[in-house]
């Protein structure tokens, strides 16, 4: 159960569109379609924006988008705003009842 | 409303446990499942466990295998995460979060646990 690989840091400037990766393997996240993604402010619980690899919950722009291609899958922000400025977790379904965490992406809005 | 409404923040020697609680309101208790995600301080988000409130059966990370309980009274419905033999390393925040189409949607406001001798 090793911790999903994510970039330690990303950033753009408002309005440029910025992807944030997230690896694993064929027992995480090539082998399941449920990846998520989680935003997080300081001091703040974890926020849901991206399950199912590219769904939506209701209130998230869809600025916010997912996707996954084999062992590997994304989140892209696009048309960033200085509120996106955040910790972005993946997280993936690992099987039997267990799930993974990615090492979170700092992004920064320049 | 959907709502996880923890216990407060606590403060543990080495080598204590430490159980806290997370009380569901909102929707059916026994419908969902419950995840314990801890996050030490500047670190990352770190999967725990996971309890099928309807029949107890729970599922631990291999790396709280041993140490971590997590249980559930459906009368109350509230989650329980016990962690037991606390070291420094166990100073986190600890938040539960409900089921939601194989993710998380709900969650907690997360409760400290402080181990310090």
């Amino acid at each position: 159960q090793s911790a999903l690989t994510q970039p330690p840091s990303a950033s753009g400037s408002p309005g440029q569109s910025v992807t944030i990766s997230c690896t694993g393997t064929s027992s995480d996240v090539g082998g399941y379609n449920h990846v998520s993604w989680y935003q997080q402010h300081p001091g703040k619980a974890p926020k849901l924006i991206i399950y199912e690899v590219s769904k939506r919950p209701s209130g998230v722009p869809d600025r916010f988008s997912g996707s996954k291609s084999g062992n590997t899958a994304s989140l892209t922000v696009s048309g960033l705003q200085a509120e996106d400025e955040a910790d972005y977790y993946c997280s993936s379904y690992a099987g039997s009842n267990t799930w993974v965490f990615g090492g979170g992406t700092k992004l920064t809005v320049l | 409303q959907v709502q996880l409404v923890q216990s407060g923040a606590e403060v543990k020697k080495p080598g204590a446990s430490v159980k806290v609680s997370c009380k569901a309101s909102g929707y059916t208790f026994t419908s969902y499942g419950m995840h314990w995600v801890r996050q030490a301080p500047g670190q990352r988000l770190e999967w725990m466990g996971w309890l099928n409130t309807g029949n107890g059966n729970t599922k631990y990370s291999q790396k709280f295998q041993g140490r971590v309980t997590i249980m559930r009274d459906t009368s109350a419905s509230t989650a329980y995460m016990e962690l037991s033999s606390l070291r420094s390393e166990d100073t986190a925040v600890y938040y539960c979060a409900r089921d939601w189409f194989w993710s998380t949607y709900y969650w907690g406001q997360g409760t400290t646990v402080t181990v310090f001798s």
